[in-house]
């Protein structure tokens, strides 16, 4: 079965310190990665998206990275801001059977 | 460009009573999904539609939930009767898959969500 695990279930960190956030798939086979952020109340808004030849991807102060060999990605977030508090998905992709696993999110609350 | 627009946003209603989401999806993009989101949890895929056609209703619980995709754009999806246990975000999301290699993906665009309380 096609699994999605994240990790830490839950984070808090303060204001302008960096974090990194796990993503552990057993997909297969893989296609693609993503990760969104997803604000209390509001739709998920897509972050990054990967594909098996790349292995890190940049959108301002996030950074993805994919190892496809250990089927791991992370999630680097840089000089966090309160607007980071939210929750983080992490979404695997099969080849050509055009369905998404969902991971269950990682919570971060930025403090000041 | 307006994005995945639904609504109603907010809805409370009794167990037993039918409710309806309505879901119109970004212009051109021939794929439209509906997921559930309970708190604390990654959305689940209820249903996926390429243009009109449901092509992944697996999830989809058959006996009360229903959904319509009529003229391949905006799509309804209808809960009868509703009970405690639907209490969800409903959500809806669109993406294209034309032009691209199955290989990269397609970006998922969400709507803002229908958030349910069945009491």
């Amino acid at each position: 079965k096609n699994q999605v695990e994240q990790s830490p279930q839950s984070l808090i960190i303060l204001e302008g310190k960096n974090c990194t956030l796990q993503c552990n798939y057993t997909v297969s086979p893989f296609s693609n990665l993503r990760w969104y952020k997803q604000d209390t109340g509001r739709g998920p808004v897509s972050l990054t998206i990967m594909t098996f030849s790349e292995n890190t991807k940049s959108n301002g102060r996030y950074t993805a990275t994919l190892d496809a060999d250990t089927k791991q990605s992370s999630l680097h977030i840089t000089a966090s801001q309160l607007s980071d508090s939210a929750s983080y998905i992490c979404v695997v992709s099969a080849y050509n059977a055009g369905k998404s696993t969902f991971g269950d999110g990682t919570t971060l609350t930025v403090k000041p | 460009e307006a994005g995945v627009v639904q609504s109603p946003r907010y809805k409370i209603i009794e167990k037993k009573q039918p409710v309806a989401f309505w879901c119109n999806p970004i212009s051109g993009h021939n794929t439209l999904y509906w997921y559930r989101q309970n708190l604390g949890q990654g959305p689940e895929l209820l249903i996926r539609y390429e243009n009109e056609e449901a092509v992944d209703d697996s999830q989809l619980p058959k006996d009360r939930f229903s959904a319509e995709r009529l003229k391949g754009v905006d799509s309804t999806l209808k809960i009868q009767p509703a009970e405690l246990g639907d209490s969800a975000v409903y959500l809806c999301a669109s993406s294209s898959s034309i032009g691209r290699r199955k290989s990269s993906g397609n970006t998922i665009y969400f709507g803002e969500g229908s958030w349910l309380t069945v009491v």
